[in-house]
């Protein structure tokens, strides 16, 4: 059984880091590409960046808004996902999923169940 | 970026009822279009995938269809556990964009 399960989320003052892991299992996490959607309270989801499959090289993408304060790693060996978050602003509040996405056709296959990042003083 | 627009935002509708989602893409994606649904408090959930493709362990009242600029999604006999929001998404080129959401209600 696939599973995704994201912690690390807490309350954050702005300008602060905060590192957000995604524990999975019951896949090979090398196989797959990996990414990170969040969704602010009230709000829709936001794609915030992905992470490719170990035949891709690990290469990465990432949102604009993001872009420069987020980096997303892996450690395989671990069965480990990582969202890195340096100066964070109150924007940045959400709800962070870890999502799988498929093999094939390359679509969202998996969520886990989230967790949740307050930026606040 | 491939702006994504829903329609409705939101709708209310019986048991029973058959509902239609409309989801429109600023510019042409071929078929790489994914639609999920969202319970409150949930994570959201993979419906469908390659714009008409089920997911696996959807069931078959969930449907889509469309290509290029243009999706729908259709829930035939709307059960109790199908009131949720609905959510479309374009893979076909970065960054990544989804739909602002349809919210189904119960009438």
């Amino acid at each position: 059984e696939v599973q995704l399960v994201e912690s690390g989320g807490g309350l954050v003052q702005p300008g602060g880091s905060l590192r957000l892991s995604c524990a999975v299992s019951g896949f090979t996490l090398s196989d797959h590409y990996m990414d990170w959607v969040r969704q602010a309270p009230g709000k829709g989801l936001e794609w915030v960046g992905r992470t490719r499959s170990k035949v891709n090289t690990y290469t990465t993408q990432y949102a604009a808004s993001v872009k420069g304060r987020f980096t997303i790693s892996r450690d395989d060996s671990k069965n480990s996902l990582y969202l890195q978050m340096n100066s964070l602003n109150i924007e940045d509040t959400a709800v962070y999923y870890c999502v799988r996405v498929s093999q094939t056709y390359y679509f969202f296959d998996y969520w886990g169940q989230g967790t949740l990042v307050t930026v606040s003083s | 970026d491939i702006q994504m627009t829903q329609s409705p935002s939101s709708l209310s509708a019986s048991v029973g009822d058959r509902v239609t989602i409309t989801c429109r893409a600023s510019q042409g994606i071929s078929n790489s279009l994914a639609w999920f649904q969202q319970k409150p408090g949930k994570a959201p959930k993979s419906l469908i995938y390659a714009a008409s493709s089920l997911q696996s362990g959807v069931p078959s009242k969930f449907s889509g269809s469309g290509s290029g600029t243009d999706f729908t999604l259709t829930i035939s006999r709307l059960q109790p556990e199908d009131f949720a929001t609905y959510y479309c998404q374009q893979y076909a080129s970065y960054p990544l964009t989804f739909g602002q959401g349809t919210k189904v209600e119960i009438k």
